[in-house]
């Protein structure tokens, strides 16, 4: 089975500190998401990656850098957390050829608060 | 208009009932995926369909690619079945997922 491990479930963190979300997977899947999910919002993509030292941006970038320099790890920079990035961040990854998606596995999820 | 809705958004159910989740798209897809999402966040992958149906142990997912529209049914619901079920699409050609909001069921004893 594809394991996405996100480095912590918990976090919390205090306004304008720098924070690292990690994940790492371990099935050598070429797609990595980052995602955050607010009630009433839903699952909304914050930024991908196609391969290692790839990243396009998703629906809500802003505030948010990412990092793969190897390919079973990608991590979700917040640069100066805000408490408006209080939210679940999931991380997920993919196998994608042409124009076949062979499917998603998500991580745990980390609950990150910012006060 | 979002471009993945769901409905019902909430849905409670007695014990031993059969359940339809729906999800209406309007995008082109590559393929329609159906998650649950427990209490404490994690997210696991039901099923990915682009056609068809499939089945998994008792449940079910259907899709038709022409009216864009796909069902999640349920059988023999029990307890442990309560949580988020959320439908996404990814979209030709692309593997980014469009999520719907999600909806939360509740299956009493």
């Amino acid at each position: 089975d594809v394991k996405v491990t996100q480095s912590s479930r918990y976090l919390v963190k205090r306004t304008g500190e720098k924070v690292f979300l990690e994940c790492v997977q371990d099935m050598d899947h070429e797609n990595m998401f980052w995602y955050r999910q607010d009630p009433g919002l839903g699952l909304r993509l914050i930024y991908f990656s196609y391969d290692v030292k790839m990243k396009e941006k998703g629906d809500i970038p802003e505030g948010y850098s990412v990092s793969r320099e190897k390919k079973e790890r990608f991590s979700l920079i917040l640069e100066s957390a805000s408490t408006n990035q209080t939210s679940m961040y999931l991380c997920a990854s993919s196998f994608f050829s042409g124009t076949a998606n062979y499917g998603y596995t998500f991580g745990s999820g980390t609950r990150l608060t910012v006060v | 208009k979002n471009e993945v809705e769901q409905s019902p958004q909430n849905l409670t159910a007695q014990e031993g009932e059969f359940i339809t989740i729906n999800c209406s798209y309007s995008v082109g897809i590559s393929a329609l995926h159906w998650l649950q999402q427990h209490p404490g966040g994690g997210i696991v992958s039901l099923f990915m369909l682009s056609s068809g149906k499939k089945k998994h142990g008792r449940l079910i997912a259907t899709i038709n690619i022409q009216e864009k529209h796909s069902s999640l049914h349920i059988t023999a619901s029990h307890p442990r079945d309560s949580a988020v079920y959320i439908c996404a699409v990814s979209e030709t050609s692309g593997s980014r997922l469009t999520f719907g909001e999600g909806t939360q069921l509740t299956v009493n004893p």
